[in-house]
């Protein structure tokens, strides 16, 4: 199974850099795809599609939101942080099947 | 548009088997795939298993000797089945559906259902 690990926390101040890393323990690289995608989580709501293959911005996704990364180091990058974007953000890979990293809470300092 | 919503008991004794629906509408389920998600309480999500579009299945290899995906495809409806639930099964659980090209990554997402675990 890909295991893709994140960090607990992150806690930024309003109008900063915010990134958030996942680290895969296999490659999810495939045929010059990167199968990494992220999400973002509000309590009490469904998972939003934020990021697929790694750097393509979901429709509806303002360009705020950015991903980059391959192989097995992905990094998802909000800037500038708006105080609507305090949630917990989840890395997911689709190389061999699916799994989802433990996800990431972004917080305001 | 498109659909999802999920259904079923939300209360499941420790040791019984947990029968959950998702009903789908705004596409077939003879052209895309529908997966099962669930997240524990205060935890991440967890990917569960995919009824693929062929009608075939796969599972995640932690939950596969307890899980059974199937379908109906003229009610438009997609079962999730798994037995001998524990405490730690409690969780909110969801159905997906890729984006119109691929199945890759999930553009729609159910409600999402809360099932507890509990006597």
């Amino acid at each position: 199974d890909i295991v893709l690990t994140q960090s607990p926390a992150l806690a930024v101040s309003l109008g900063q850099r915010a990134t958030i890393s996942c680290k895969t323990n296999q490659n999810v690289d495939y045929y010059g795809n990167s199968y990494m995608h992220w999400y973002q989580q509000k309590p009490g709501q469904q998972p939003k599609l934020l990021i697929y293959l790694a750097s393509n911005l979901a429709s509806g996704i303002p360009a705020r939101f950015s991903g980059r990364g391959s192989g097995t180091d992905f990094t998802l990058t909000i800037d500038p942080v708006e105080a609507d974007d305090t949630a917990t953000y989840y890395c997911q890979q689709s190389r061999n099947l699916w799994t989802f990293g433990g996800g990431t809470k972004l917080e305001l300092k | 548009q498109v659909q999802l919503k999920e259904s079923g008991p939300g209360l499941v004794q420790p040791s019984q088997t947990l029968s959950l629906t998702c009903t789908v509408s705004g596409f077939s389920l003879t052209s895309y795939h529908v997966h099962w998600v669930r997240q524990p309480p205060g935890k991440g999500l967890e990917w569960m298993g995919v009824m693929w579009s062929d009608g075939d299945t796969s599972y995640n290899s932690a939950l596969k000797s307890r899980l059974s995906i199937s379908r109906d495809t003229s009610k438009s409806q997609v079962f999730l089945k798994m037995s001998s639930l524990q405490t730690e099964d409690t969780a909110t659980y969801y159905c997906a559906r890729g984006s119109v090209v691929t199945s890759n990554w999930f553009a729609y997402w159910g409600q999402g259902t809360l099932v507890t675990v509990s006597s």
